[in-house]
């Protein structure tokens, strides 16, 4: 089955950066691409941005471009987020998730299969 | 603010039908782009309910039925149980810059 895996929480101090890794299984990892999203205590889903498995390109919001960079190792099918500059606003919970859509263009993009979540609190 | 409006709130009693609303704009739903639905439990991961506006991906009861027109979606869920008691989450594609992926706020349905 289709399984995402995440790395555990991570606590930060304002300045500093966070990486968070998504393992993959259960299917063929360059085949889907992979989004990062992320919820903010009691607050809504927030778009950060993409990643195609198969070559490494990225599609970043504009909000944290910048910021967020994410990368990925094939060899062990497993996709990084990292954020830099951390600020207390970035306390949340990010999750990776797969996007079904294959080639049908950014205007289809969704999510099928969720990771169970990263915890990054951000306090001095 | 996001870029797509949910209702707060929406409550029904057990074997209600419920209604969640999603409005947009020119840039996402109303130039045709496609609108998903998630569903939140307290605790966990947002769960795929509905994509490309209407499909229900296998496994997902069919009580739970999208629809789309002009520049709004909905959601409804029909018999309503219990289990369906959750935060309930659209998503779509936006042409501006607030884009590519855009939600909204996020509905909490209340089961009373």
């Amino acid at each position: 089955q289709v399984l995402l895996v995440q790395s555990g929480a991570e606590v930060k101090k304002p300045g500093a950066s966070v990486r968070v890794s998504c393992k993959a299984s259960g299917y063929t990892f360059t085949t889907y691409y992979l989004h990062w999203v992320r919820q903010a205590p009691g607050q809504g889903l927030e778009w950060l941005g993409i990643i195609n498995p198969n070559g490494g390109n990225t599609r970043y919001a504009q909000k944290f471009q910048g910021r967020v960079t994410v990368t990925r190792d094939t060899s062990t099918s497993t996709v990084y987020m990292e954020l830099s500059s951390l600020r207390s606003d970035d306390s949340a919970v990010y999750y990776c998730a797969r996007d079904p859509t294959l080639n049908s263009g950014s205007g289809s993009w969704h999510f099928d299969y969720w990771g169970q979540g990263t915890l990054v609190t951000v306090s001095s | 603010q996001s870029v797509l409006t949910q209702p707060p709130s929406v409550s029904g009693a057990p074997g209600q039908r419920v209604t969640i609303s999603c409005t947009g704009s020119i840039s996402n739903i109303g130039g045709g782009y496609d609108v998903h639905w998630y569903q939140q439990l307290p605790g966990t991961a947002p769960r795929l309910l509905i994509y490309d506006s209407t499909d229900r991906p296998s496994g997902v009861p069919d009580r739970f039925s999208g629809s789309k027109s002009g520049t709004s979606a909905s959601l409804a869920i029909t018999g309503l149980q219990a289990e369906d008691e959750a935060d309930y989450y659209c998503q779509s594609y936006d042409s501006t810059l607030s884009g590519p992926v855009v939600f909204g706020g996020g509905t909490k349905v209340t089961v009373l």
